[in-house]
């Protein structure tokens, strides 16, 4: 799996677009994206993935440049609750996923 | 809609005992996994299975033993507990499909080893 390179912490206003960029430099043609997040003490939601081209989903939204070494996750309303640990993990396997640090983003009111 | 489900949600054990966390999933996926989180950290992953009878060693794997018998359930038993192996786990499942590895994890089992 590539490496993953997430900002520790972001800050972000209630309302306003979330942008949570990831940095995977190795990536490989068939690693996926995924996105993940981990609200305190709960376990891990998926949130999006994708592979090439940008993806939308009613949660979030993936941005994944041209060259694919670097992706960044979009919440266009960040409300209190998206405060969480949000994971960007790189992989070309079906089952198993390489958890980093992940950023931990604070929603402010 | 139940997805996955753990228990206990908590346990205390002496060093040197042992115990099996369950894990049971109700949407007939292939792949299982377990994993652990210690403080402060992201999930490492344990033993992982791709079917019934199937099960492989991850990062961790080491105090730990798994077995899957059915498609729905996937035990993880510490054979003697160390105060090492204090931490959460999670148990997780999907369909092992790659281009849509969506897994799906418990809510995790937290365990004080003293």
């Amino acid at each position: 799996d590539a490496k993953t390179t997430q900002p520790p912490s972001m800050d972000c206003a209630e309302g306003r677009a979330a942008n949570l960029p990831c940095n995977h430099s190795t990536i490989s043609g068939n690693e996926y994206v995924y996105w993940y997040r981990q609200i305190h003490s709960q376990g891990p939601q998926y949130i999006i993935h994708g592979l090439k081209n940008n993806e939308t989903n009613e949660m979030a939204s993936l941005i994944i440049t041209e060259d694919r070494k670097s992706s960044t996750l979009i919440l266009p309303h960040a409300t209190l609750r998206d405060t969480a640990v949000y994971y960007c993990i790189v992989t070309g396997s079906a089952r198993q996923l390489t958890f980093g640090s992940g950023t931990q983003l604070t929603v402010l009111p | 809609n139940a997805g996955v489900t753990q228990t206990p949600k908590f346990q205390v054990l002496k060093t040197g005992q042992s115990m099996t966390l369950q894990c049971a999933q109700d949407m007939n996926h292939e792949y299982m996994s377990w994993y652990r989180q210690d403080p402060g950290m992201g999930l490492r992953l344990i033993h992982y299975s791709v079917g019934a009878g199937i099960t492989d060693q991850g990062e961790v794997p080491n105090g730990y033993n798994v077995s899957r018998s059915t498609t729905e359930d996937f035990p993880l038993r510490l054979l003697s507990a160390a105060p090492s192996q204090t931490s959460v786990y999670f148990c997780a499942s999907s369909s092992g499909q790659r281009a849509k590895n969506i897994q799906y994890f418990g809510a995790g089992t937290r365990l004080s080893v003293l």
